[in-house]
């Protein structure tokens, strides 16, 4: 069954620290897809990043990076330096075929409070 | 600014009564999907929709039911409403030709109080 688990509920780090977010996924299809939407305080949802399983190769840019393992079903999310701006609710994803059309499933989401 | 469009920003109705959200694609997007929030459960997926035609079902109570019309904007109507309900309702769509890999634009989300 598809599944998306973020076991971090909340992180609470200082301003310029490093933090990673955690995403594990289960799926049947080879065939999927995996993102990282992030919800601000003003709550709208936004698209940050995809990755497609055939394309293991890690992507960074500017201060986010993200590392995706197929052999542990992984794909993770590192904010560098921190900033008070990242404060919000990020979200793993995954989106397989389903019955004639997509379906995307999200995880719990992992709460980031950046302080200054 | 997404460019999806959901009306009312929020709506607070009692229970038992029925409730119709509206959302508007961005232009040129064919999918609409409809995913409830809340705190326990978290984003969950209802229905997705492609060019007037359901395409995949969630967790969507028999209670609701969803339509997209020809001029593509989409309806969630949630009838004989509970207090469970309440939650905030994000309608999305997704550029055409993608498929699997079309990222979600979300609109602002439709805040239901039911009291």
């Amino acid at each position: 069954a598809q599944k998306v688990t973020q076991a971090q509920t909340e992180i609470s780090v200082v301003e310029k620290e490093d933090v990673t977010l955690d995403c594990v996924y289960e799926t049947r299809d080879t065939t999927y897809y995996l993102f990282w939407y992030k919800q601000p305080p003003s709550g709208e949802l936004v698209f940050l990043i995809r990755r497609n399983s055939f394309d293991e190769q890690n992507e960074i840019s500017g201060r986010y990076s993200w590392n995706f393992q197929k052999s542990t079903s992984s794909f993770n999310f590192t904010i560098t330096a921190s900033q008070v701006v990242d404060s919000a609710v990020y979200f793993c994803a995954l989106s397989e075929a389903h019955t004639g059309g997509f379906k995307t499933i999200f995880g719990a989401g992992t709460r980031l409070f950046v302080k200054a | 600014d997404s460019g999806v469009t959901q009306t009312p920003k929020h709506l607070i109705t009692a229970t038992g009564q029925r409730v119709t959200l509206r959302c508007s694609p961005r232009s040129g997007d064919l999918s609409v999907y409809w995913y409830q929030q809340s705190l326990d459960q978290g984003l969950q997926f209802l229905i997705q929709y492609y060019n007037g035609e359901e395409r995949a079902k969630g967790n969507i109570l028999e209670r609701f039911s969803a339509q997209q019309f020809p001029d593509l904007h989409s309806e969630l109507n949630l009838s004989s409403l509970e207090l469970g309900d309440s939650a905030l309702y994000f309608c999305a769509s997704s550029p055409p030709g993608q498929g699997l890999a079309g990222e979600l634009f979300f609109g602002e989300g439709s805040r239901l109080t039911v009291l």
